[in-house]
């Protein structure tokens, strides 16, 4: 069964420090791997979507990483701002025979101080 | 306008009533889900659908029920509601694997 953690439940730094969130996942047979953010009382946004053959994705001061092997994703922000305050979440994708299933973890509470 | 809409966003209800909750999407993706998230246990599958007409069972589909009756709606309903049902409830979309969420229902059963 696969078990997606993300370590720390909660952070808080600075305003315009680079901060890394981590996610690992016990199951390496995964199809893809998305971050998302959630803002209290909203939905989630997609962030950026790693598939399995890739190392990265970057959309802007995020990027994203990805270690199959080692079970390992990494979401970077750089010069934090704000509005970067939300919960955010990873999520990974297995598929077998039509068959899917999405697993999040419980995510990372973040909060920027001005 | 909103890419997935769900109606209603907040709902209050009784243990054993009957309750509705509706998604819908302009995305024209074929692929809908429904999430429950509850604190400290993430987000969690309910059911899927892929198509029109079909319908997949997620992982904690006991005491639920939907209807993919057209390609836009995939409405979720709670048969006889009871209150460990009280949770935050996600639709969601997807193309080419990547997921995309409506704002959520929040459901109180008490």
């Amino acid at each position: 069964k696969q078990e997606v953690t993300q370590i720390p439940a909660a952070l808080s730094v600075p305003e315009g420090e680079n901060l890394v969130l981590n996610c690992s996942f016990t199951d390496s047979a995964i199809y893809n791997l998305q971050w998302f953010r959630q803002d209290p009382g909203k939905g989630l946004t997609s962030l950026l979507l790693i598939q399995s053959s890739q190392r990265e994705q970057t959309s802007g001061r995020l990027n994203a990483s990805l270690d199959k092997s080692s079970g390992r994703s990494t979401l970077y922000i750089a010069a934090s701002q704000p509005g970067d305050s939300a919960t955010y979440l990873c999520a990974v994708l297995m598929t077998n025979f039509g068959n899917e299933k999405l697993t999040f973890g419980t995510g990372t509470r973040l909060t920027i101080i001005p | 306008d909103a890419d997935v809409t769900q109606t209603p966003r907040n709902r209050i209800t009784k243990t054993g009533k009957r309750i509705m909750l509706e998604c819908s999407q302009t995305k024209g993706h074929d692929r809908m889900y429904w999430y429950r998230q509850d604190p400290g246990l993430g987000l969690r599958l309910i059911y899927y659908s892929f198509d029109v007409k079909d319908i997949n069972k997620g992982e904690i589909s006991d005491g639920y029920s939907v209807s993919r009756q057209a390609q836009a709606k995939f409405s979720l309903s709670l048969e006889s509601a009871i209150p460990n049902q009280t949770a935050l409830y996600f639709c969601a979309t997807s193309v080419y694997n990547e997921q995309f969420f409506g704002p959520g229902t929040r459901l109180t059963v008490l």
